[in-house]
């Protein structure tokens, strides 16, 4: 049973549009979840961390966390073909582990076209 | 903030040998250190999660005696591929968490490019 489910993808837009990134997760437990950013032949790096419920806005970035509906969304706003990337969306395993150990989505692989 | 190193950035060794590759957290003390790997147009692969001064815990599937793991710090770990073989030709990526307060996040190293010939 995958913790972590991203299905969408890949997503196209264009310079300027908001691109929305969405993941699922299983655990009610969950207390946190993290965006990372993946370009192609990098390793992940760490966009968002979402801690409670709602929103969180960093710059161009806002994700969106509900509990309710054990759902968890990166929205893009105004797109720029650098934020072409694979968009990795991630949550702690159960607490019944003490391992901190993270379960990752496949990915969402955005292109933004100018 | 929240910086990790990783050496070698690139390595190509003959099949049989060993290879080790190093993992330091930079600026900060982690909990945890983890090792995945990832082969082209794949996802993250989680290979072993390791703590300061004690053993490594594997996931299913990887191979402890030819992954070996040392935690000897709480900014270092390494990885060594023993007898190295072109199948295990990948990337691999270490990430560390931060000590304290119930944080889960990770943050990676720039990863490591192995080619075995």
């Amino acid at each position: 049973q995958k913790e972590v489910e991203q299905n969408s993808g890949p997503l196209s837009v264009p310079e300027g549009a908001i691109a929305s990134l969405n993941c699922t997760y299983s655990d009610r437990g969950s207390q946190s979840f993290f965006w990372y950013r993946q370009y192609s032949g990098k390793s992940p790096e760490l966009i968002m961390s979402i801690y409670s419920n709602g929103d969180k806005e960093d710059g161009r970035f806002t994700a969106q966390l509900n509990k309710a509906s054990q759902y968890v969304s990166l929205l893009i706003r105004d797109s720029q073909p650098s934020d072409s990337a694979t968009y990795l969306c991630a949550g702690p395993e159960g607490r019944g582990s003490t391992l901190g150990r993270l379960y990752f989505g496949r990915g969402t692989q955005l292109t933004v076209w100018p | 903030g929240a910086v990790v190193s990783q050496h070698p950035s690139r390595v190509i060794c003959k099949s049989g040998t060993s290879v080790k590759i190093e993992c330091r957290s930079l600026d900060f003390q982690a909990t945890t250190m983890f090792w995945y790997r990832q082969f082209p147009k794949q996802s993250l692969m989680l290979m072993a999660t390791s703590n300061e001064g004690s053993k490594a815990t594997y996931e299913q599937g990887v191979e402890k005696d030819k992954f070996l793991i040392n935690h000897a710090s709480l900014t270092l770990s390494t990885l060594t591929v023993t007898s190295a073989h072109p199948e295990d030709s990948s990337f691999y990526i270490c990430s560390a968490r931060p000590m304290g307060g119930g944080r889960y996040e990770q943050y990676f190293g720039p990863g490591t490019r192995l080619t075995v010939t």
